[in-house]
């Protein structure tokens, strides 16, 4: 099992350019989750999803869309990042109480 | 206030000495509560649930007090490799989402 995995690792994007940021999970888990963690604010979640076609809000959803069209896949869309978007975006997936996450994509917009 | 508050440290301790990590949670209908550990520039990972009675897990121990909203993490006998950060996690009353704490961050010492 390869468990959670993220597309791209690294990504350098400029202010107004769009860009899709892909987990996939191998584990058949219902609930996936995105999060951005930056330097002294933890994790926070921007949407998650609780089963393949559906979505929902989390904490800072703003300027993020999420599709979840595969059981497997939860996409997360940035339609025209801002520098404040800058941060390192985590997926994961849970099974129970347990969240599994992926290794997490760093994304710098200048 | 945040809800779940963590002093960010760093602690630094020597191999060998016993360290304790302290956690606060303003959401009184929280339900469940763990401790995840993360290495340096690296995805978290569940460490331990933390039980109503208090739970150990070899050389880690985690108790809850819901009546002062905080939760600990002991560790004794440090090693070199506990060295990263430790976020405390609270499940709100919303059960889909999880609350991430700012982290503590332990540097182990030889």
């Amino acid at each position: 099992n390869a468990g959670v995995t993220q597309t791209p690792k690294f990504r350098v994007l400029k202010t107004g350019q769009s860009m899709t940021l892909l987990c996939a999970q191998d584990m058949n888990h219902e609930y996936m989750y995105w999060y951005r963690q930056d330097p002294g604010m933890g994790l926070r979640l921007i949407h998650y999803s609780v089963g393949e076609g559906t979505t929902a809000k989390g904490e800072v959803p703003d300027g993020y869309n999420v599709s979840r069209l595969k059981k497997q896949n939860f996409l997360l869309g940035l339609e025209s990042a801002a520098p404040s978007q800058t941060s390192v975006y985590f997926c994961a997936s849970r099974l129970w109480e347990t969240q599994y996450f992926g290794p997490g994509t760093r994304l710098l917009v200048l | 206030r945040k809800e779940v508050e963590q002093d960010p440290g760093p602690f630094n301790v020597p191999e060998g000495a016993t360290v304790a990590f302290n956690c606060t949670y303003s959401n009184s209908a929280s339900q469940s509560f763990f401790w995840y550990r993360q290495d340096c520039r690296k995805e978290p990972k569940l460490l331990m649930s933390v039980y109503s009675s208090g739970n150990e897990d070899g050389r880690f121990t985690a108790q809850l007090n819901r009546a002062s909203q905080y939760i600990s993490l002991l560790i004794r006998d440090s090693k070199l490799s506990d060295s990263a950060t430790y976020l405390c996690v609270v499940n709100g009353n919303a059960g889909n989402m999880l609350t991430f704490g700012g982290g503590t961050r332990l540097m182990v010492k030889p």
